[in-house]
């Protein structure tokens, strides 16, 4: 069974940092293009980073570009997003995606409060 | 960068209803769009993928119809649990862009 687990939200200072990470298993995390997805609440989804399998290609949407940085550890089966210089806007629940010829996988998500 | 708008922001109908939801690319994404289901406090959960493919157990009363820029979603007959917040999303070029989503309601 394919499952996404997030972890490392809580409760941050504005300016503040935190690394979010995403475990996979249930299949060859190696093999697939991971994204970060996030939701402020109330508010609709908005895709925040991507990378491939390989790592090779990383994008991110411009509101976090600079300040947000994705990475993986395919040894370890792990996603990740350090998240620096922290604001209020940050605040939501982030969710992590798996791409393959479909985004059919989703994390439960991670909530990542900003605030002082 | 890609934006797309979805439309109505938000519907009420009766239970058996036939409803449309519409997203609009601004500029041509193939057929790379997916629409979402997202119920209060879940994780998306994807329903139609290419535009008009239906996801592996979703019920055959969603559909999808498009290509370009123009893309449309149905529910053939709403069912009580069909109650959530629907959304399009492109996939051909990064940033991957949703629409501000649709809130289906039962009148």
């Amino acid at each position: 069974e394919v499952q996404l687990v997030e972890s490392g939200g809580g409760l941050v200072k504005p300016g503040g940092s935190l690394r979010l990470s995403c475990t996979a298993s249930g299949f060859i995390f190696s093999d697939y293009n991971m994204n970060w997805v996030r939701q402020a609440p109330g508010k609709g989804l908005e895709w925040v980073s991507f990378i491939s399998s390989s790592s090779f290609y990383i994008y991110y949407a411009d509101s976090v570009r600079g300040r947000f940085t994705i990475s993986r550890d395919n040894a370890r089966n792990s996603l990740y997003l350090q998240m620096n210089t922290l604001t209020a806007e940050d605040t939501a629940v982030y969710y992590c995606a798996r791409v393959g010829s479909r985004w059919s996988y989703w994390g439960r998500g991670i909530l990542v409060t900003v605030s002082s | 960068d890609i934006q797309m708008t979805q439309s109505p922001s938000s519907l009420s109908a009766s239970v058996g209803d036939r409803v449309t939801i519409t997203c609009q690319a601004s500029q041509d994404i193939r057929h790379y769009l997916n629409w979402y289901q997202q119920k209060s406090g879940k994780a998306p959960k994807l329903l139609i993928y290419e535009a008009s493919n239906l996801e592996t157990g979703v019920p055959s009363r969603f559909s999808g119809s498009g290509s370009g820029t123009d893309f449309t979603f149905t529910i053939s007959s709403l069912q009580p649990e069909d109650i959530a917040t629907y959304y399009c999303q492109q996939y051909d070029n990064p940033p991957f862009a949703f629409g501000g989503g649709t809130k289906v309601e039962i009148k």
